[in-house]
């Protein structure tokens, strides 16, 4: 069955630089969330997405934007990067309530 | 106050026991709970959904108290394969709320 994609799997960035983090949803799951994982820490919501419309906003600094695609994907943009930012950052997509499918996650490392 | 709280762990047992831990909401007004499973470095993987009457999978078992705001996660007969840390999931309009984690160790 198809799983949420994410990708890059990993990427390594200089400080001040950008990234842009693309997740692609299960097939008919209509909401999207990106969640940021520090070392040792429980996921942190940052943005979710309802059928392309922005619908929830957590801790999401205003150095990042995201922003969900006719093709229902979904992009989050880092500008600024800071070495605070070096995370696994996790999509995860729903289209119940019956659970959420994540992605395997983007590695950001900051340097 | 986080939303949500889990017993701190870790849980260290060995192979064959019975390991439970608890998980604490603070907004009343929310709709689903899950249990998630996450293996170090990697995704959180749905475990069960945890529903008002109770259920069992298998060899685990998951109760909600919506009264005093708690979920709980059983485990029997733990296997090695069990160790893993446990995040407590709870839905709330249009975002998931994530517990700290709850590390189980089953040790042969």
């Amino acid at each position: 069955a198809a799983g949420v994609i994410q990708s890059p799997r990993h990427l390594i960035k200089e400080k001040r630089e950008t990234a842009t983090l693309k997740c692609y949803p299960i097939p008919r799951h209509d909401t999207v969330y990106w969640y940021q994982q520090g070392p040792g820490q429980d996921p942190q919501f940052l943005i979710s997405f309802y059928e392309k419309m922005q619908s929830d906003k957590g801790s999401i600094p205003d150095r990042f934007s995201a922003q969900q695609f006719s093709d229902y994907h979904s992009e989050l943009n880092m500008s600024s990067l800071e070495l605070g930012d070096s995370a696994l950052y996790f999509c995860a997509s729903s289209a119940t309530t019956s659970g959420y499918t994540f992605g395997s996650g983007t590695r950001l490392t900051v340097v | 106050r986080k939303e949500v709280e889990q017993d701190p762990g870790p849980f260290n047992v060995p192979e064959g026991a019975t390991v439970a831990f608890n998980c604490t909401y603070s907004n009343s007004a929310s709709q689903s709970f899950f249990w998630y499973r996450q293996d170090c470095r990697k995704e959180p993987k749905l475990l069960m959904s945890v529903y008002s009457s109770g259920n069992e999978d298998g060899r685990f078992t998951a109760q909600l108290n919506r009264a005093s705001q708690y979920i709980s996660l059983l485990i029997r007969d733990s296997k090695l394969s069990d160790s893993a840390t446990y995040l407590c999931v709870v839905r709330g309009d249009y975002k998931l709320s994530f517990g700290a984690g709850t590390t189980v160790t089953v040790r042969a």
